[in-house]
């Protein structure tokens, strides 16, 4: 089944604790982001990658990295969580990065930092 | 830049009532308009869009979109909705030349009342 899978779905953490989320995508898809939502904010993106080795800012970067060594695989990684971080988090993976193409979303990972 | 507004933060309706869900956009450029639907604890998908050519869209689940290039809206609507119709409802915009972003509207909650 083509999917982007996400782990994990729910993470409550503290101020401070490096963490990472897992993004994985089984369509060979070029394109891969990440999204977070917020109540009345709508998504917004955070980074994206149009290929292996190849990533760029989106919207709202600060406090978050990401990396793309495999083509498959996106991870999201908060090297210092502060609680403004505490969000809903979608990866997303589409075949290349124009919108003519179907953006997949993964089912979210909805994060807790106190 | 594009920017998006969707004018009704919550919706409800009964069920077998028409909805109408409301999105204005924003550009200076030609557009891709998108609608996606966010069922509860679940990722996007993809609802519907308009690249080119005819105006009126139309989308899974009984769904149809106006693209309204004068007034620069993008409204949803259904005849007939059902109980199962409840979700989130998002629209999107994106410029139609290369390396464009996606900026996503602020959602309508979408429910439905038996």
């Amino acid at each position: 089944e083509a999917q982007v899978t996400q782990n994990p779905r729910y993470l409550i953490t503290v101020t401070g604790k490096k963490l990472t989320v897992t993004c994985s995508q089984n369509m060979n898809h070029e394109y891969m982001s990440w999204y977070r939502q917020d109540p009345g904010l709508g998504l917004r993106q955070i980074y994206y990658s149009m290929n292996v080795e190849v990533t760029d800012k989106g919207d709202v970067p600060e406090g978050y990295k990401v990396s793309r060594k495999e083509k498959r695989n996106f991870p999201l990684i908060l090297e210092s969580p502060s609680p403004n971080q505490t969000s809903l988090y979608f990866c997303a993976s589409s075949l290349s990065g124009s919108w003519v193409n179907e953006q997949f979303f993964g089912p979210g990972t909805r994060l807790t930092v106190l | 830049a594009q920017s998006v507004t969707q004018l009704d933060s919550q919706v409800p309706v009964f069920e077998e009532a028409p909805v109408e869900l409301r999105c204005n956009y924003s550009s200076s450029v030609s557009v891709y308009l998108f609608w996606y639907v966010q069922y509860p604890n679940q990722g996007l998908q993809l609802l519907l869009k308009y690249l080119s050519g005819s105006t009126l869209v139309k989308g899974i689940n009984g769904f149809e979109a106006e693209f309204n290039k004068s007034q620069t809206s993008f409204h949803l609507r259904k005849p007939s909705v059902h109980i199962s119709d409840t979700a989130e409802y998002f629209c999107a915009v994106s410029g139609t030349g290369g390396a464009q972003k996606l900026v996503f509207g602020q959602g309508t909650r979408l429910t439905i009342n038996p």
